[in-house]
C-alpha cells in the first residue's frame, strides 16, 4: 500500500486566491511526522512546513498552513493568497518513528494563473 | 542556516567517463542522503550515510559509488553510466535522531545528462 497518496496530479489557481493540495497517508505508528516540500522548475526541494502526529494545533508558516485531520489520515496543504512564484511541484512526505525512512507522495503540479 | 550545497549544477558525461558529484552541509547534521529524481516523479532514495557510515544502500548499481569523507561532505562517484541514469541528483541532510521531527533539507541538485 502507498504510504503517501496525492490524488491531484495538477492544479490551477488564480493569483491571490487560496488553494488546497491534498495528501493522505497510511501508517499504523502512533508517532510520525508529515512534511510538505516545494520544488520549482530549478529543481531544489524546499522544505515548507511540518506537522507532528501529536501536535494538537495545525501547523502554520506564513502563507502555508497544514490542515491536519488525524482520524481521516489527511494532511492537506493550504496556500493562501497565491503568488506567481508558487507555481511548482509540491510533495507531501511522511517520516515514521522510530525509523529513518522518508516516504514521498507522487506530487502535485500547481500553476498560478495571473 | 539550513543550506546544503551541491556541485556541479549541471554535468554532461559520456558512458566511459568518470565524474563525481559533491555535497556539503554545515548544519551539524549526522545523516546525509543521495536521491535520484526523474522528471515529474518523486525522489528515489539511493544511499544514506549516518555518522559517516553507509547505513542504507537501496540496491543501487555499482556504477554509483558513494563516499563520505567527513560528517559535512558527501560524494557520489560515477563510472560507466548509462543514458537512463540521466536525472536530477539531490543531496539531503538531517539530524538522524529517529524523531518524527527529523526534517531532511535538500540541496539544489545536480542535473546529470549521460550521452
Amino acid at each position: 500500500a502507498q504510504k503517501i497518496t496525492q490524488t491531484q496530479p495538477g492544479m490551477f489557481v488564480q493569483e491571490k486566491e487560496a488553494v488546497t493540495l491534498d495528501c493522505t497517508y497510511d501508517t499504523s505508528d502512533q508517532s510520525y511526522g508529515l512534511f510538505w516540500y516545494k520544488q520549482p522548475s530549478s529543481g531544489e526541494m524546499i522544505f515548507l512546513i511540518y506537522q507532528g502526529s501529536y501536535d494538537e494545533q495545525n501547523a502554520t508558516e506564513g502563507r502555508y498552513s497544514l490542515n491536519f485531520q488525524k482520524a481521516r489520515k489527511s494532511a492537506n496543504l493550504v496556500i493562501s493568497a497565491s503568488q506567481l512564484g508558487d507555481s511548482a511541484m509540491y510533495f507531501c512526505a511522511m517520516r515514521e518513528s522510530p525509523g529513518n525512512q522518508f516516504y514521498f507522495g507522487t506530487g502535485t503540479s500547481l500553476t498560478v494563473i495571473p | 542556516d539550513t543550506e546544503v550545497t551541491q556541485t556541479p549544477k549541471h554535468l554532461v558525461m559520456g558512458m566511459t567517463n568518470k565524474k563525481s558529484l559533491k555535497c556539503e552541509q554545515h548544519m551539524g547534521h549526522r545523516a546525509m542522503y543521495w536521491y535520484k529524481q526523474k522528471a515529474k516523479k518523486p525522489p528515489e532514495l539511493m544511499f544514506v550515510y549516518s555518522y559517516e557510515k553507509l547505513s542504507i544502500n537501496e540496491s543501487v548499481p555499482s556504477r554509483f559509488s558513494p563516499e563520505c569523507p567527513n560528517s559535512s561532505l558527501l560524494n557520489l562517484h560515477l563510472h560507466a553510466l548509462q543514458p537512463e541514469d540521466s536525472a536530477l541528483y539531490l543531496c539531503a541532510s538531517s539530524r538522524w535522531d529517529e524523531a518524527p521531527t527529523d526534517t531532511q533539507y535538500f540541496g539544489p541538485g545536480t542535473r546529470l545528462t549521460v550521452l
